[in-house]
């Protein structure tokens, strides 16, 4: 069993619905990033929290909105998504940002 | 920033095969990850192995730091493997992030 949970598992929505991505880690870690994936592609980083800081946040478009409200959650809000942000979104925490990655089992992603 | 190339891409392997996968990289690393990601997309952990060799089973690494790459030895393969295999590697200097590879596709046939 996974110790990072995400949901939904599947999301549906069209281009103009707001909808959030759930990251639950119960680790004890301090660091927790979101990565997107496309078909056939390696991970890609999104953002990094450290500390419940934004460390990192790799020129995402600003439709994607992340929230950390606690060293254990970590939210992704979604709005005006395009179809091409249709993927796997996939959250990860570390011990203090510099450790192993564990994952989730991800958020399909499709936007019609 | 750093490159990381696997190889090979794809890898079509009988039930009960041995295979190697390799991982290499572009500059020197403090963290390397192997994960398995299953059909259903989630990433499991192999191994956290910056330098040396580990065993889990079936499964094994080596990581040669010195001569920048990572090997993946899976024994005696069952159906259950099939999937993607990615090295990922990390910096810890300059906050760089954790970078993936391009990934084997590895598909084992009954």
């Amino acid at each position: 069993d996974t110790e990072v949970t995400q949901t939904p598992k599947h999301l549906v929505m069209g281009m103009t619905n707001k909808k959030s991505l759930k990251c639950e880690q119960h680790m004890g870690h301090r660091a927790m990033y979101w990565y997107k994936q496309k078909a056939k592609k390696p991970p890609e980083l999104m953002f990094v929290y450290s500390y419940e800081k934004l460390s990192i946040n790799e020129s995402v478009p600003s439709r994607f909105s992340p929230e950390c409200p606690n060293s254990s959650l970590l939210n992704l809000h979604l709005h005006a998504l395009q179809p091409e942000d249709s993927a796997l979104y996939l959250c990860a925490s570390s011990q203090a940002g510099t450790g192993e990655l564990f994952f989730g089992e991800g958020s399909r992603l499709t936007v019609l | 920033g750093i490159q990381v190339e696997q190889s090979p891409p794809d890898l079509i392997l009988q039930e009960g095969a041995n295979s190697t996968l390799r991982c290499n990289f572009s500059d020197s690393v403090n963290n390397l990850q192997w994960f398995h990601q299953n059909p259903w997309g989630q990433l499991i952990n192999l191994f956290y192995i910056p330098s040396g060799t580990k065993q889990n089973g079936r499964l094994s690494a080596t990581t040669v730091a010195t001569e920048r790459y990572s090997l993946l030895y899976i024994s005696s393969s069952q159906t259950t493997d099939s999937g993607v295999y990615f090295c990922a590697v990390e910096r810890w200097f300059g906050n760089e992030k954790l970078t993936f590879g391009t990934g084997t596709r590895l598909t084992i046939i009954p």
